[in-house]
């Protein structure tokens, strides 16, 4: 099953407490993506990146951080600034950026919860 | 903005039964037009997209400009057809190329 990699599957957070969820492709995708999926309202994208070392805030970057190191990876990190982290977090990368015509792939998920 | 509506959160349909999920879409420019899908235990993966003109699955979706629509058609359902769909836009501002809608959870009862 390769493609992308998302891990754990499961993951609880205490309060105050730093959580980081990783993210791996073998794809070898210039583009990478993560999101943000609570019920009833569809995917909201935190940050994207296009190319190594380089990444963008999305729509609710507020209270997460991400780097991106290797082209193959992008983790996320949910700090303790982000006060409802609950959710289940998709990854996904595609070619480019750049075009409106890219697809996206997905990983399989983490779903984030509170202790 | 640019926005994605799906206004059915659940769509229920007996098995051979024509079924319609519909998008509707705010955007001040030519997005394209999506649908991912996300079976049961599966990945959220791309069904159709509207620059291909193709039927995936049985399934088609039209772009209409006029009425900012892309919903999603197919004449028969399947029972496998059940899962959460969602429509999705894809425009040319930098950086944030697709916008995802809600999700229809389609139902297909035997």
């Amino acid at each position: 099953d390769g493609g992308i990699t998302q891990s754990p599957k499961y993951l609880f957070r205490k309060e105050g407490q730093n959580v980081t969820l990783s993210c791996e492709q073998n794809l070898n995708h210039d583009a990478m993506y993560w999101y943000r999926q609570d019920p009833g309202q569809g995917l909201r994208l935190i940050y994207y990146s296009q190319i190594v070392n380089d990444f963008q805030k999305g729509d609710i970057a507020e209270g997460y951080s991400v780097s991106r190191e290797k082209k193959e990876s992008f983790p996320l990190t949910v700090t303790s600034a982000q006060k409802n982290p609950t959710a289940f977090y998709l990854c996904a990368s595609s070619w480019t950026v750049d075009s409106t015509n890219e697809k996206l792939f997905f990983g399989s998920g983490t779903q984030l919860s509170v202790l | 903005a640019q926005r994605v509506t799906q206004p059915e959160k659940l769509l229920s349909v007996f098995k051979g039964a024509p079924v319609e999920l519909k998008c509707n879409y705010s955007y001040s420019g030519s997005p394209e037009l999506f649908w991912y899908v996300q079976y049961s235990r599966q990945r959220l993966q791309l069904l159709l997209r509207h620059i291909s003109r193709e039927s995936i699955k049985g399934f088609t979706a039209d772009l209409n400009k006029g009425e900012t629509s892309f919903h999603l058609k197919k004449p028969f359902a399947q029972e496998e057809d059940s899962a959460m769909y969602y429509c999705a836009l894809s425009g040319h501002n930098y950086g944030q190329n697709f916008v995802f809608g809600p999700g229809t959870r389609l139902s297909v009862l035997p």
